[in-house]
């Protein structure tokens, strides 16, 4: 299995810009999440996804966007790239989100606005 | 939402000493308590999960355990490693929607 896997593992936008950044877990999990860490702040959940078609917000949405058309994938949208968004980006994924499995992390993405 | 304390924030002890530190969290509405291990360059990597009160894991040198009525769990290591630098995570259900909400975690600095 390769687990959790993100693209890109580096980015650099515009402010203003748009971009997709990609998450994939081969592992069947039902849940999956969107997570960014900032210095001094600890990992802070941005969206969230307990199977396929359903998604919620977290605790800093707002600027993202996130769906969930299949098992295995879960994009995170930027919409209009500002530089408050540069920060690291990890997408996580657990079996289940009814159960308290533990959670699987990509590699993360290193993303600058400027 | 959830407020999840760690301390201290870093730590710097000479490798073979052993070492702890602590997780603090609401004790109403528990449900479970993570503990992630995050090397520089990495990604957290799983630890422990925890569930129940007075419940204590053991992974190698590491091992943890867990107070629900009081709301604290301890990590312990002994005989620190410099392969045991990391950032050590701690993370709690808000519930069994199973959100995590991490601490800032305890920046470990082990000396040769």
């Amino acid at each position: 299995n390769a687990g959790v896997t993100q693209t890109p593992k580096f980015q650099v936008l515009k402010t203003g810009q748009s971009m997709t950044l990609q998450c994939a877990q081969d592992m069947n999990h039902e849940y999956m999440s969107w997570y960014r860490q900032d210095p001094g702040m600890g990992l802070r959940l941005i969206h969230y996804s307990v199977g396929a078609g359903i998604t919620d917000q977290g605790e800093v949405p707002n600027g993202y966007n996130v769906s969930r058309s299949t098992t295995e994938d879960f994009p995170l949208r930027l919409l209009s790239a500002a530089p408050s968004q540069t920060s690291v980006y990890f997408c996580a994924s657990s079996f289940t989100a009814s159960s308290p499995y533990e959670q699987y992390f990509g590699p993360g993405t290193r993303l600058t606005v400027t | 939402i959830l407020n999840v304390e760690q301390s201290p924030q870093s730590l710097h002890v000479q490798e073979g000493d052993s070492t702890n530190f602590t997780c603090s969290f609401p004790s109403s509405n528990f449900y479970a308590l993570h503990w992630y291990r995050w090397e520089t360059a990495k990604s957290p990597e799983a630890l422990f999960v925890m569930t129940l009160n007075g419940d204590e894991k053991k992974k190698g040198r590491i091992s943890a355990t867990l107070n629900t009525k009081e709301g604290y769990s301890y990590l312990y290591i002994k005989g620190s490693q410099p392969e045991d630098s990391a950032t050590y995570l701690c993370a709690c259900h808000g519930g069994s929607q199973g959100n995590l909400i991490f601490g800032k975690g305890t920046k470990l600095s082990v000396k040769p």
